[in-house]
């Protein structure tokens, strides 16, 4: 069993690109959730989809977007990239119907805007 | 809204001492919660989790914690630490009912530091 992997690894990027990250989920997870980690703080949560469908979304603008595809692989694309969005961007996934509420993260694309 | 508040932002401990992270957390409903584990350019980690029942949750590595209802708070102890415990230590809630899963919302992070 595979866990949660993304890509790239790190990234930089100057301010007005667009970015795309990936994250394959843990096999058998339906469910997979963005978050963005500043430095020196907790994660943040983006937004989180189910069964391809965007399934709740916290405080980010619409600049900030996602995709899940049908075997559950998930994209974040970023536009006109900010400075503030450095950070590190972590996925997790999860199986919806279960009771225990565990998310699996991946280890995370360290993104730099210069 | 719910909110997590961790106390420390450093703790500092010798080698096989006992330490105590502490998580105070608000919300006006019942929420689960969990304490996960980040070492360094790594992702998180769950060392435990609190969804109901008991109120003290034994976790990897020699963790556990208690939820106490009343001081809506939910502490992390080890009685003895190692220096591999040294890591940055996340306190997290969510609200989720019978099976929705909630997204998680996440202190601001302990670091524990581990000397000989």
């Amino acid at each position: 069993e595979t866990g949660v992997t993304q890509s790239p690894t790190h990234l930089i990027k100057t301010r007005g690109q667009q970015v795309t990250l990936r994250c394959s989920s843990q096999s058998g997870h339906n469910t997979v959730s963005w978050y963005q980690q500043a430095l020196g703080q907790g994660p943040q949560f983006i937004f989180q989809y189910y069964r391809e469908e965007e399934n709740g979304r916290g405080n980010f603008p619409p600049r900030f977007s996602g995709l899940q595809f049908p075997n559950y692989s998930s994209e974040l694309n970023v536009n006109a990239l900010e400075l503030d969005d450095s950070a590190l961007y972590l996925c997790a996934s999860s199986f919806r119907l279960a009771d225990n509420n565990e998310q699996f993260f991946g280890p995370g694309t360290r993104l730099t805007v210069l | 809204a719910q909110s997590v508040t961790q106390l420390d932002s450093q703790v500092p401990v010798f080698e096989e001492a006992p330490v105590e992270l502490r998580c105070n957390y608000s919300s006006s409903v019942s929420v689960y919660l969990f304490w996960y584990v980040q070492y360094p350019n790594q992702g998180l980690q769950l060392l435990l989790k609190y969804l109901s029942g008991s109120t003290l949750v034994k976790g990897i590595n020699g963790f556990e914690a208690e939820f106490n209802k009343s001081q809506t708070s939910f502490h992390l102890r080890k009685p003895s630490v190692h220096i591999s415990d040294t890591a940055e230590y996340f306190c997290a809630v969510s609200v989720g009912y019978g099976g929705s899963q909630g997204n998680l919302i996440f202190g601001k992070g302990t670091k524990l530091s581990v000397k000989p």
